[in-house]
């Protein structure tokens, strides 16, 4: 799976926009773009995948460039129940050991009041 | 999203005992689950991955014979690490897939050994 890179960390003011890069420089056509986030002490909590198109669910939207090389998770109105470190993952999609994540560092995201 | 569930949440355990930790998929079935180690301050770092009827394929690096994973339904695996030292000690975090999606994961486990 391709390798990703994330700033350590970021800081955003509650109510605005959290904008979380992630380079995937090498990503295969096959591979997918998966965000997680985990708060602290707590198991990781799927946010949003997607291929190629923009994704968007309840939770945040997914950007992916053109090209593919890089991805930004967006949360629309950050509150300060989305402090957490965030994982940008890539991977084969399902039935490849679908479910299997190699987790970097992430991006430990603190909103402020 | 899917439910997956680990218990205990949290376990102290003496030097040299062994520790069994569950995770269960409440409502769906898990074809494949996966589970993770994670010491503080630190990312998440894949130990193994467990098919149901299938012996487990570890991590380069991860002791088979101390962490003992069963996959014995499609619904339960289980993490039994053997003699823990101190050293064990860590947040270890199940997940699992159906083989459709995503992975959910459970809400960890907290192993303390004395």
């Amino acid at each position: 799976d391709a390798k990703t890179t994330q700033p350590t960390s970021m800081d955003c003011a509650e109510g605005r926009a959290a904008n979380l890069p992630c380079n995937h420089s090498t990503i295969s056509g096959n591979e997918y773009v998966y965000w997680y986030r985990q708060i602290h002490s707590q198991g990781p909590q799927y946010i949003i995948h997607g291929l190629k198109n923009n994704e968007t669910n309840e939770m945040a939207s997914l950007i992916i460039t053109e090209d593919r090389k890089s991805s930004t998770l967006i949360l629309p109105h950050a509150t300060l129940r989305d402090t957490a470190v965030y994982y940008c993952i890539v991977r084969v999609g399902a039935g490849n050991q679908g479910g299997k994540l190699i987790f970097g560092q992430g991006t430990e995201l603190s909103v402020k009041p | 999203g899917a439910v997956v569930s680990q218990h205990p949440s949290w376990v102290i355990c003496k030097s040299g005992t062994s520790v069994k930790i569950e995770c269960r998929s409440l409502d769906f079935q898990a074809t494949t689950m996966f589970w993770y180690r994670q010491f503080p301050k630190q990312s998440l770092m894949l130990m193994a991955t467990s098919n149901e009827g299938s012996k487990a394929t570890y991590e380069q690096g991860v002791e088979k014979d101390k962490f003992l994973i069963n996959h014995a339904s499609l619904t339960l695996s289980t993490l039994t690490v053997t003699s823990a030292h101190p050293e064990d000690s860590s947040f270890y975090i199940c997940s699992a897939s159906s083989g459709l999606g995503e992975a959910f994961f459970g809400q960890g486990t907290r192993l303390t050994v004395v």
